[in-house]
């Protein structure tokens, strides 16, 4: 059985750039959260997706955008870096939309 | 306002003693679910411990256990027998409305 995988592990990227973070769910997961960690601070829930469909946002503007593919995959879209987007990103997998979470190591996002 | 606050930044503990970490939260439903999760020095992280809280029974895993106190809104977390292993953050995370939110964290450093 896979685990939770994202990618890249590393990215930089100038203000005002946008970028793009790819997640690979667990086997057997329909449902992905994505979570955006800054340093030294709990996890802020971003959004999730069930099936393919947007199911629940935290308090992030429109910039922040995400897709989930037919194999539950997904991924998360930033346009528009702004420093604080600065952070390690989170992406955790589960078999319906409250159970438990099996995360990802996470990409950690520089802006400059 | 749905919030999770983690009184304590950080906490020690003798190796082979327990430990007591806080949790409060707010909400005005009846029907959520609660988690205790760790995360490792650079390693991802892992659920320890579910609570639905329609529940009155304690959540009990193996060494892990919880004190929920659903009119007060608090879910500690009890480690007994705490060992090296169980040094990482600790959070404190709450989901309900399909919106997950989580504490800022408790720092655990266990001593030999």
């Amino acid at each position: 059985e896979t685990g939770v995988t994202q990618s890249p592990t590393h990215l930089i990227k100038t203000r005002g750039q946008q970028v793009t973070l790819r997640c690979s769910s667990q086997s057997g997961h329909n449902t992905v959260s994505w979570y955006q960690q800054a340093l030294g601070q709990g996890p802020q829930f971003i959004f999730q997706y069930y099936r393919e469909e947007e199911n629940g946002r935290g308090n992030f503007p429109p910039r922040f955008s995400g897709l989930q593919f037919p194999n539950y995959s997904s991924e998360l879209n930033v346009n528009a870096l702004e420093l604080d987007d600065s952070a390690l990103y989170l992406c955790a997998s589960s078999s319906d939309s409250y159970n438990e979470q099996f995360f990802g190591p996470g990409t950690r996002l520089t802006v400059l | 306002a749905q919030t999770v606050t983690q009184s304590q930044p950080e906490m020690s503990v003798q190796e082979a003693e327990t430990v007591t970490l806080s949790c409060t939260y707010d909400t005005s439903e009846s029907d959520y679910y609660l988690f205790w999760y760790k995360q490792p020095p650079s390693r991802q992280m892992i659920l320890v411990i579910r609570q639905e809280a329609y529940k009155q029974q304690n959540a009990t895993e193996n060494r892990f256990s919880v004190n929920f106190q659903k009119a007060a809104k608090s879910f500690s977390l009890k480690i007994s027998d705490s060992q090296l292993g169980d040094a990482a953050m600790y959070f404190c995370a709450k989901y309900n409305f399909n919106k997950f939110y989580f504490g800022s964290g408790t720092k655990l450093n266990v001593k030999p």
